[in-house]
């Protein structure tokens, strides 16, 4: 079975400041996605980033970049300049068999004006 | 542009009732998934749609029914509610495997 573990239950950061959310997972498929999701007070789950693994280059979307390390199963999320707006729960995912995504228990960011 | 809808977005239920959440969306999207939420364990895939008339289990099926007779719609019903039930449902869809999938507000459940 695949699994995703996300070994931070909370971050804080500094307004302005960068940190980086940490996601391993477990499979052995090699042709698979991965996403982060965020999810604010308002419950509202928004998609953050999406990496196909079979490409080599880390995706980037604005200040959000994720460092994808296939050999170690390892998929990190980086937020630089962060937010007030960018406190909420952050949820890694991976999806292999087209729908059963499988999410990890969640990061919870704090960010300290 | 209304994306995903949820209804009810709050219910409390009796222990043995039986109720269904509904879950509509207008993206003309095929696949359709269930989700619950619970402190500390992200979210659990309960039942999924890839088409109208094509449904099957998720990671926790158990005390759940689905059906899916349109596009639109994916309603999931609870038989005989349990106390292990109480739970943030998500309802989400997306146009293929492996795209972003588009969530629900959530309906959060309370079974007492």
């Amino acid at each position: 079975a695949q699994t995703v573990t996300q070994s931070q239950p909370e971050m804080s950061v500094q307004e302005a400041e960068t940190v980086t959310l940490s996601c391993t997972y477990d499979t052995s498929e090699s042709d698979y996605y991965l996403f982060w999701y965020k999810q604010p007070p308002s419950r509202q789950m928004i998609l953050v980033i999406r990496q196909e693994a079979y490409k080599q280059q880390n995706a980037t979307e604005n200040r959000f970049s994720v460092n994808f390390q296939k050999a170690a199963k390892s998929f990190s999320l980086k937020i630089s300049d962060s937010q007030l707006g960018d406190a909420a729960m952050y949820f890694c995912a991976y999806d292999y068999n087209n729908n059963d995504m499988r999410f990890g228990a969640g990061t919870r960011l704090t960010v300290k004006p | 542009n209304a994306g995903v809808t949820q209804t009810p977005k709050f219910q409390v239920l009796k222990t043995g009732q039986s109720m269904t959440l509904q879950c509509a969306q207008d993206m003309n999207h095929e696949y359709m998934s269930w989700y619950r939420q619970d402190p500390g364990m992200g979210l659990r895939l309960i039942h999924y749609s890839v088409g109208a008339g094509i449904t099957d289990q998720g990671e926790v099926p158990n005390g759940y029914n689905v059906s899916r007779s349109t596009t639109e719609d994916f309603p999931l019903r609870l038989l005989s509610a349990a106390p292990s039930q109480t739970s943030v449902y998500f309802c989400a869809s997306s146009y293929g495997g492996q795209t972003e999938a588009f969530f629900g507000q959530g309906t959060r459940l309370t079974v007492v």
